[in-house]
């Protein structure tokens, strides 16, 4: 079955490391996102696209990077990670070019130390 | 701008109906609604659009007003399955298709 996962699921960080958060969809969709959820402020976008060698930065983009070289992936980078980036990360996808449902990973629990 | 959702939370006995408001300060193309419960991903549950378009799930309603950015979504004789936090995300007009910004969600509880 088409599916969309990410890794890890739970990951412990220094202040100032660079980590990498990894997100794979089966689907073929041509968008996928990036949000982070915090108490009290539901979910936020950081990174979306929509196809290959597309990105487009959310409305909390500062301290992350994405890149997308295949229609699969969409890696999600804190180039320095900070403890304000404390959080849990979902992954998303949706197909075609214009409004559709969007399909959410399992999501990612980021702890900075 | 973040839409505003209320109530911040509900308490419902099986089989009693609830609705949960989504209101949005800007001019919206469409209004989608999710479910999540902890510890696990949001799932998909309805997609409203300017011009009365709908997609979702049979059993799940809502509206959408598009003169005055709201949405409600409908839950009808509740079951115990329906709690969870629910939230509405918004799409404005004129912005990147996809590009949502949710609320801050609505808690909801079901007792047997």
């Amino acid at each position: 079955d088409a599916e969309i996962t990410q890794s890890p699921r739970h990951k412990i960080t220094e202040t100032g490391r660079q980590v990498t958060l990894a997100c794979h969809q089966t689907w073929n969709h041509n968008n996928m996102f990036w949000y982070r959820q915090d108490l009290g402020h539901g979910l936020r976008l950081i990174h979306y696209s929509y196809g290959v060698q597309d990105t487009n930065k959310g409305e909390v983009s500062d301290g992350y990077s994405v890149s997308r070289s295949n229609t699969e992936d969409l890696p999600l980078t804190l180039e320095s990670a900070a403890s304000s980036q404390t959080s849990v990360y979902f992954c998303a996808s949706s197909p075609g070019l214009k409004t559709y449902e969007q399909y959410f990973g399992p999501g990612t629990r980021l702890t900075v130390t | 701008q973040q839409p505003v959702q209320s109530p911040q939370a509900v308490i419902l006995r099986e089989g009693e109906d609830a609705v949960i408001n989504c209101s949005s300060s800007k001019a919206l193309y469409s209004v989608h609604w999710y479910r999540q419960k902890h510890g696990e991903a949001p799932v998909f549950l309805m997609i409203l659009l300017k011009g009365g378009e709908q997609k979702g799930h049979e059993k799940i309603s809502a509206s959408f007003n598009e003169k005055k950015q709201q949405s409600s979504l409908y839950l009808t004789a509740s079951q115990l399955s329906y709690s969870g936090t629910y939230f509405c995300g918004t799409e404005r007009r004129g912005t990147s298709y996809g590009k949502l910004t949710f609320g801050q969600g609505t808690i909801l509880t079901v007792h047997p």
